[in-house]
């Protein structure tokens, strides 16, 4: 089964609006890390935003917002006043174990946003 | 702090050549990542060190790959003999605590 799900292949969005690009996450250990990554076109895996699971409020980083669900296992990253340069590969990823360095994230298929003018 | 540093940053080579990947982790992490990026099977974990020892390889593809970790402050990973279907990015990732993951720019390969 796998443990990071991200169903939206592709997300299409105008700038300015705000885009809601989902993922939902398999474990049975109750401490966990919730990460998102961008990847622009030039390929690089840039870190947006964290989430742990024993945090009370959501993740938030400037136009970024995580919606934490734990009972629905599901962590969506909101994006706030899209801009162009938002236009990327997003993906989702979770580390098992409590903040612990020494263990691998696991990563979701990923979602291609398109921001158009 | 001049981040993950990954060598070469482009790599083609014909199919049977051996081919070394490099990385540099961030100074003070422990912790250092091989991950392989394709179309297909997106972004999977190869094998990763903690302070030097690796720990989980079970993401090898096959005994043409290998990797090492000498010190803490340099990891190799090798392919010998590339085929054509080892084509892909190779990202090499390290970090501190487990909150943060930093990511190398990526060695992409061509085998040819």
């Amino acid at each position: 089964a796998q443990k990071i799900t991200q169903t939206q292949p592709g997300m299409f969005v105008q700038e300015k609006e705000a885009v809601t690009l989902d993922c939902t996450y398999d474990t049975s250990d109750p401490s966990y890390g919730l990460f998102w990554y961008k990847q622009p076109s030039s390929g690089e895996m840039i870190f947006l935003i964290y989430q742990g699971s024993y945090d009370q409020q959501n993740a938030t980083e400037g136009r970024y917002s995580l919606n934490f669900q734990k009972a629905r296992k599901s962590a969506n990253l909101v994006i706030s006043a899209s801009q162009l340069g938002d236009s990327a590969m997003y993906f989702c990823a979770m580390r098992e174990g409590f903040n612990q360095a020494g263990t691998a994230l696991i990563f979701g298929k990923g979602t291609t946003l398109s921001v158009s003018s | 702090d001049a981040g993950v540093i990954q060598s070469p940053r482009h790599e083609v080579t014909e199919m049977g050549q051996e081919v070394t990947l490099r990385c540099k982790p961030i100074s003070g992490h422990n912790s250092l990542f091989w991950y392989r990026q394709t179309m297909m099977r997106g972004l999977e974990l190869l094998i990763y060190f903690n302070n030097n020892v690796p720990i989980d390889d079970s993401g090898m593809p096959e005994d043409r790959f290998s990797a090492k970790m000498p010190n803490a402050s340099f990891s190799t990973l090798k392919i010998q003999p590339s085929e054509p279907r080892d084509s892909a990015v190779y990202f090499c990732a390290s970090s501190q605590t487990g909150r943060g993951y930093t990511f190398g720019s990526g060695t992409r390969l061509t085998v040819v």
